[in-house]
């Protein structure tokens, strides 16, 4: 069974504070893992989608990293816009021919002034 | 371009009723896929549609679903609601089959509350 989890689950950062945020994964038949960010109430917004290890991509200051084992959400100088809950989802094919995410619970970042 | 849209964005309904969730795919989007999100917990994956058939489902029991019509929106329906079934609705799209990355994009969510 697709097992991922999410270290920590609640970060606390002062403005300017770098950190990074943990997925460690176990899935038969990766097909890409993917970051998504969510707001209170709302639907997850696409971030990154990682398919081999030692892949990285960027966007503004997040950085995400995988390894065969894990991945790396790297936060650097946060902003109090980046407060968020971050998910991590595996993907893979399933019987019938579709592919499916299963998502770990999250890490709840606050960031303060 | 439009986004994945979804209505309600709220509902409450009693235990033993029926419900239906409507998702508007994204355009050019050809796959829908629907999930379930309890309070504090990440998304649990309910089933997955492609050209109007379901091709892909989760552990949900069989009061759970669904629908896409051939403009590839779809309805999520579950009858005999449960208290458990209180969560919040996502629909996502994305285009399979065309190796476009298959991302799938997430809408808005539905709220549904159960007494």
């Amino acid at each position: 069974e697709d097992q991922v989890t999410q270290s920590p689950e609640a970060l606390r950062l002062q403005e300017g504070e770098s950190s990074s945020l943990n997925c460690s994964y176990t899935v038969s038949g990766l097909r890409g893992l993917f970051w998504y960010r969510q707001d209170p109430g709302k639907g997850p917004e696409f971030l990154f989608t990682l398919y081999s290890a030692g892949e990285e991509k960027e966007k503004e200051r997040l950085k995400a990293t995988l390894t065969k084992k894990e991945s790396f959400l790297h936060i650097t100088a946060p902003k109090p816009e980046d407060s968020a809950t971050y998910l991590c989802a595996v993907r893979r094919w399933i019987t019938g021919g579709g592919n499916k995410l299963t998502f770990g619970t999250g890490t709840q970042l606050k960031v303060e002034l | 371009e439009t986004g994945v849209t979804q209505s309600p964005t709220h509902l409450i309904k009693t235990r033993g009723q029926q419900v239906t969730l409507r998702c508007s795919s994204q355009s050019g989007h050809n796959t829908v896929s629907w999930y379930q999100q309890a309070l504090g917990q990440g998304p649990q994956f309910i089933f997955q549609y492609y050209r109007e058939e379901e091709n892909g489902r989760g552990n949900f029991p069989p009061r759970f679903s669904g629908l896409q019509f051939p403009n590839y929106s779809s309805e999520l329906n579950v009858n005999a609601l449960e208290l458990d079934d209180s969560a919040l609705y996502l629909c996502a799209s994305s285009l399979d089959g065309g190796g476009a990355g298959e991302t799938q994009y997430f809408g808005p969510g539905t709220r549904l509350l159960v007494l």
